[in-house]
């Protein structure tokens, strides 16, 4: 069984511009969760998706900001980048149950704001 | 809101020994979900071992152990057996019923395996 995938696996960007990560589920999965991970650090909940909808998000600004598809794949679009978004972005995946069900990661998109 | 902490950000263990990694957590909530997850240098997180807060019985995989203690709010991951192949990141994480789809994840902590 394929695992969460991610896509691109680097992208380096300038100030100002935008940025586009992309995002596979397990199948089967219905949930898709993006995490912030700075360098050295531990995850931040930025998003979570589920049956198209935004559930959930975290303390960020309305400029991250994403989409999920009808095949539950997922996109996270941060705009007017600044430096401090440097970090490895983490998708993850689940059929939601409730606190219960558990979280499969992707192998993340590292963005590099210069 | 819930907070994780772990207080080593490092820890070394020589092959074939053992190893515990500490993790605490502040919460209000009475049911609630604990995570181990392992982050390797090629960055894909891997989930180690869960527990359920209902249950008293510690999780086991392997050679994984959680050692759970409710009332203290405690939740280290014991690795037994250590293996070259253990050496990563290990974050503790805890999902509740509030905050839906939230995982609070502490900052991790670095294991070196010694051969």
């Amino acid at each position: 069984e394929a695992g969460v995938t991610q896509s691109p696996t680097h992208l380096i960007k300038t100030r100002g511009q935008q940025a586009t990560l992309r995002c596979s589920p397990i199948s089967g999965h219905t949930s898709v969760y993006w995490y912030q991970q700075a360098l050295g650090l531990g995850l931040q909940f930025l998003l979570w998706y589920d049956e198209g909808e935004e559930r959930n998000r975290g303390n960020f600004p309305p400029r991250f900001s994403g989409r999920q598809f009808p095949n539950y794949s997922s996109e996270l679009n941060v705009n007017a980048l600044e430096l401090e978004d440097s970090a490895l972005y983490l998708c993850a995946s689940s059929f939601y149950a409730g606190a219960t069900d558990t979280q499969y990661f992707g192998p993340g998109t590292r963005l590099t704001v210069l | 809101a819930q907070t994780v902490t772990q207080s080593q950000p490092e820890m070394s263990v020589q092959e074939a020994e053992t190893v515990t990694l500490s993790c605490t957590y502040d919460t209000s909530e009475s049911d609630y979900y604990l995570f181990w997850y392992k982050q390797p240098p090629s960055r894909q997180m891997i989930l180690v071992i869960r527990q359920e807060a209902y249950k008293q019985q510690n999780a086991t995989e392997n050679r994984f152990s959680v050692n759970f203690q409710k009332a203290a709010k405690s939740f280290s991951l014991k690795i037994s057996d250590s293996q070259l192949g253990d050496a990563a990141m290990y974050f503790c994480a805890y999902r509740g019923n509030t905050n839906a789809g939230k995982s609070t994840f502490g900052d991790g902590t670095t294991l070196t395996v010694k051969p």
